[in-house]
């Protein structure tokens, strides 16, 4: 089974820069996926890493640390927008994702 | 329609009502998911579906009961739930089951309240 963290809550200013954190413990890692859940509505996706090192995409990019077990997402040039839920997920196998519980961003003006 | 498409968005249910969940994808994608979503818990996968053929039942309790009739369809049948049935119910789709960059694109979910 998986077991995946994150924390529960953030909070930064508008045009500021947020980092979430995601650590893992998977017993065959094939992939580790961020999704942004604004409330009320459908987890969207937001990127992909298999292998180590950062994805960029546009404000946002994700890092990954296979040996370390360690998955961080960076927004960067914070919107009211970007306040949403952060979903961390882990595929073991080739299909089978296990997410975290979600990181709640909160920006404030 | 497009993408991933889920009716109702909210129903309440006594515990020995019947009812159905209804999930249409309209992106040609031959693999459909169900997730149970709690407050501050993390998404359970439910059960998954591969061409109509059923690969995934995670010890779900047999008071709910998945179909799929079609590649583009996917249901979930509810009877005698329970109160911490309660919850947000996704639906999700993918290309297939053979991994890589394909990522799982998600219903806006039914939300289900049982009485």
């Amino acid at each position: 089974g998986q077991n995946i963290d994150q924390p529960t809550e953030m909070t930064a200013t508008e045009g500021a820069i947020v980092q979430i954190n995601c650590t893992y413990q998977t017993s065959g890692f094939n992939g580790l996926f961020w999704y942004q859940q604004h409330a009320g509505e459908a987890p969207t996706f937001l990127s992909y890493n298999v292998l180590d090192g950062l994805e960029e995409k546009g404000r946002f990019s994700s890092f990954l640390s296979r040996s370390k077990g360690y998955s961080y997402l960076l927004l960067k040039e914070l919107q009211m927008k970007d306040s949403a839920s952060y979903l961390c997920a882990v595929r073991d196998g080739d299909y089978k994702l296990s997410f975290g519980a979600g990181t709640t961003v909160t920006v404030r003006a | 329609e497009t993408g991933v498409t889920q009716t109702p968005r909210h129903l309440v249910m006594g515990m020995t009502n019947k009812k159905s969940l209804k999930c249409e994808q309209h992106l040609g994608h031959n693999a459909m998911y169900w997730y149970k979503q709690s407050a501050k818990k993390p998404l359970e996968l439910m059960f998954v579906y591969s061409l109509e053929e059923r690969v995934e039942n995670n010890s779900v309790p047999s008071r709910f009961s998945p179909e799929c009739p079609n590649s583009s369809h996917l249901f979930l049948h509810l009877h005698t739930l329970q109160p911490e049935d309660s919850a947000l119910y996704l639906c999700a789709s993918s290309p297939g089951l053979a991994g890589g960059a394909d990522e799982q694109y998600f219903g806006p979910g039914t939300r289900l309240t049982v009485t």
